[in-house]
């Protein structure tokens, strides 16, 4: 069965730090991953996510996430943060096309200047 | 730019009582989920559906949750009676299905069910 860990519930991070964001990722087959992000009181927004083809990708507001199979991995990254991405981070996988998504427990990431 | 549209945003219930959310997908989009998500928790799946069709409600909670989603157009997830541990956000999220589905999900701004 599928199953996502995201290695840090917390992370604090000065303003225009560079910032990772940890996920592992447990399945027997070929994965499709996602990064979605969570402002208070609202729904979640699609960050990034790896279909297949180029395992770095690159998504919205500066973010990118590199998979890697031999590791089961798929951390997010972004270069410089702002205040303003102070959010919930949430890592997920579905296993195939159509199929629902499975979701880590989050990393609450807060920026301060 | 087309959104999932979810009411009522907040609701407060007594505990025993019923309550229902209703959820308005993006227009052709075939699949359908209802997650809850508990404070602190990533979301969990509920109830799935492809069309009019539940795909998995493995998860959903049958002797007090039900989720129709009759013309295969908008949905209603409805909790009877309602319960303590209970409270949580409830998100609706809609996809094209099938291998549009991994263009990912659009998720609703969600309804706080708040149990007291």
């Amino acid at each position: 069965a599928q199953s996502v860990t995201q290695l840090d519930s917390q992370v604090p991070v000065f303003e225009e730090a560079p910032v990772e964001l940890r996920c592992n990722y447990s399945s027997s087959v070929s994965v499709y991953l996602f990064w979605y992000v969570q402002y208070p009181n609202q729904g979640l927004q699609l960050l990034l996510k790896y279909l297949s083809g180029s395992t770095l990708v690159k998504g919205i507001n500066g973010f990118e996430a590199e998979f890697n199979k031999s590791q089961t991995s798929f951390h997010l990254r972004k270069p410089s943060v702002h205040i303003s991405d102070t959010a919930e981070y949430f890592c997920a996988v579905s296993e195939k096309a159509g199929t629902a998504l499975i979701f880590g427990k989050g990393t609450t990431l807060s920026v301060s200047s | 730019e087309a959104e999932v549209a979810q009411s009522p945003r907040y609701k407060i219930t007594e505990k025993s009582q019923a309550v229902a959310f209703w959820c308005d997908p993006i227009s052709g989009h075939a699949t359908l989920y209802w997650y809850r998500q508990i404070l602190g928790q990533g979301p969990e799946l509920l109830v799935q559906f492809q069309d009019e069709s539940v795909v998995d409600d493995s998860q959903l909670p049958k002797d007090r949750f039900s989720a129709e989603r009759l013309k295969g157009v908008d949905s209603t997830l409805k909790i009877q009676p309602a319960e303590l541990g209970d409270s949580a956000m409830y998100l609706c999220a809609s996809s094209l299905g099938g291998v549009g589905a991994n263009y990912g999900y659009t998720f609703g701004s969600g309804t706080r069910l708040t149990v007291v």
